[in-house]
């Protein structure tokens, strides 16, 4: 099992970017897949879940301008942010839930993060 | 939204002591609480899933407790590589949340 992000980098606040997780040894489609973030020097703070199922779920720090997605033909995980802000500078990792105990949904496996700054 | 506080924000200890970390959540989650560690430049590693279920390869000195509202996390006896941030997690809502971190270092 592997999870690799790429996309991150310097953005202008009100700027949008597009992070992909591409997964290795399993099926996205298959698991709930996550967002999690951590600005710099801070804690672990869940953005955005997308269930094996379609439905998806934000964070209210993030709803309305991050969308997460993915492309089962790629097995890749996305995250499309827009309206971009300071505080959304962070390490953006990727991380997989099984989802065969409901109700009890855990990470474990992560990405290696990617690296989004927002500044001017 | 589900708050987690974990106590104490930070501790220091020494190799050999026992550590307690304690996780309360705003309202009933069951047992649906997981926890994590985090070394500096890495991604969180899962220790314990269920409030209490060890996961395959974490050392027995991790132990985790607790069901409802307060959660705790017990190292038996802290050796060197111990020493980082531990975060705790509930899955109980839709919307996911962390506690705010506890960081163990070295007295």
């Amino acid at each position: 099992v592997q999870l690799v992000e790429s996309g991150g980098g310097l953005i202008q606040p009100g700027g949008s970017l597009r992070l992909s997780c591409a997964a290795s040894g399993f099926t996205v489609s298959g698991y709930y897949m996550s967002w999690v973030r951590q600005a710099p020097g801070k804690g672990l703070e869940w953005v955005s879940v997308i269930y094996s199922g379609g439905s998806t779920y934000y964070a209210d720090s993030v709803k309305g301008r991050f969308t997460i997605s993915r492309d089962n033909s790629k097995n890749t995980l996305y995250l499309q942010m827009s309206s971009l802000r300071a505080e959304d500078t962070a390490v953006y990792y990727c991380a997989r839930s099984p989802t065969w105990n409901y109700g009890l949904y855990y990470f474990d496996y992560w990405g290696q993060g990617t690296l989004v700054t927002v500044s001017s | 939204d589900i708050q987690m506080t974990q106590s104490p924000s930070s501790l220091s200890a020494s190799v050999g002591d026992r550590v307690i970390i304690t996780c309360r959540a705003s309202q009933s989650i069951s047992n649906y609480l997981n926890w994590y560690q985090q070394t500096p430049g890495k991604a969180p590693k899962l220790l314990i899933s269920a409030a209490s279920s060890l996961q395959s390869g974490v050392p027995s000195r991790f132990s985790g407790s607790g069901s409802g509202t307060d959660f705790t996390l017990t190292i038996s006896s802290l050796q060197p590589e111990d020493f980082a941030t531990y975060y705790c997690q509930q899955s109980y809502s839709t919307l996911w949340t962390f506690g705010q971190g506890t960081k163990v270092e070295i007295k």
